[in-house]
């Protein structure tokens, strides 16, 4: 299993300039959220997903655009990049039950507006 | 809206036992989980506390008083590999969401 996989991993733009990230899970995980993380904080949640087809909004949506077309699968859009943007974007999985407490995390992707 | 305070540095010298705090603010709180990151990593999970009490999994405990808002962290027989940062995060909402503290960051000296 190769769990919660991000790509890319380091990317650069330009202010303006659009990009997608890619999720993607191999656990079968009904949940999947977005982070980002900047110097010095904790991860703020973006959006999230409780299953395919379905998307809402977290704590810093603002910017960002996602889409779950896939179980396995989930993306993050930034239509015009902005300097404030500038961070590292995590993702994460869980399964469902009160028992499964655990969220998995990908590797990360630093990605940098100038 | 969820505020979570922990500490922001701590350090121990190897071998010692250290206690990170963290006290929250939330509506809909459903439990306090704590995640371990290191410099460059991703987060990993720790513990899960939903119910008042003490969980203990290894060298590692973790603590919750749902009365008190308030939890810790209790790391024992500290290893230089435990040099990393510590999160505390709430679990609200029916959909797991969690919100995160701003991290206390652990330095482990010989």
């Amino acid at each position: 299993n190769a769990g919660v996989t991000q790509t890319p991993k380091f990317r650069v733009l330009k202010t303006g300039q659009s990009m997608t990230l890619l999720c993607a899970q191999d656990m079968n995980h009904e949940y999947m959220y977005w982070y980002r993380q900047d110097p010095g904080m904790g991860l703020r949640l973006i959006h999230y997903s409780v299953g395919e087809g379905t998307t809402a909004k977290g704590e810093v949506p603002d910017g960002y655009n996602v889409s779950r077309l896939k179980k396995q699968n989930f993306l993050l859009g930034l239509e015009s990049a902005a300097p404030s943007q500038t961070s590292v974007y995590f993702c994460a999985s869980r399964t469902t039950g009160s028992s499964y407490n655990e969220q998995f995390f990908g590797p990360g992707t630093r990605l940098t507006v100038l | 809206g969820q505020s979570l305070e922990q500490p922001s540095e701590v350090t121990a010298v190897e071998g010692a036992i250290v206690q990170i705090n963290c006290t929250y603010q939330t509506s809909g709180f459903y439990g306090l989980s704590w995640y371990q990151q290191h410099d460059g990593g991703a987060p990993t999970f720790l513990s899960y506390n939903a119910l008042d009490g003490l969980e203990e999994t290894g060298r590692f405990s973790s603590f919750l008083s749902r009365s008190d808002s308030y939890g810790y962290l209790l790391l024992q027989e500290l290893q230089m590999k435990d040099s990393a940062s510590y999160f505390c995060a709430v679990r609200t909402g029916t959909a797991s969401k969690l919100t995160f503290g701003t991290g206390t960051r652990l330095q482990v000296t010989l």
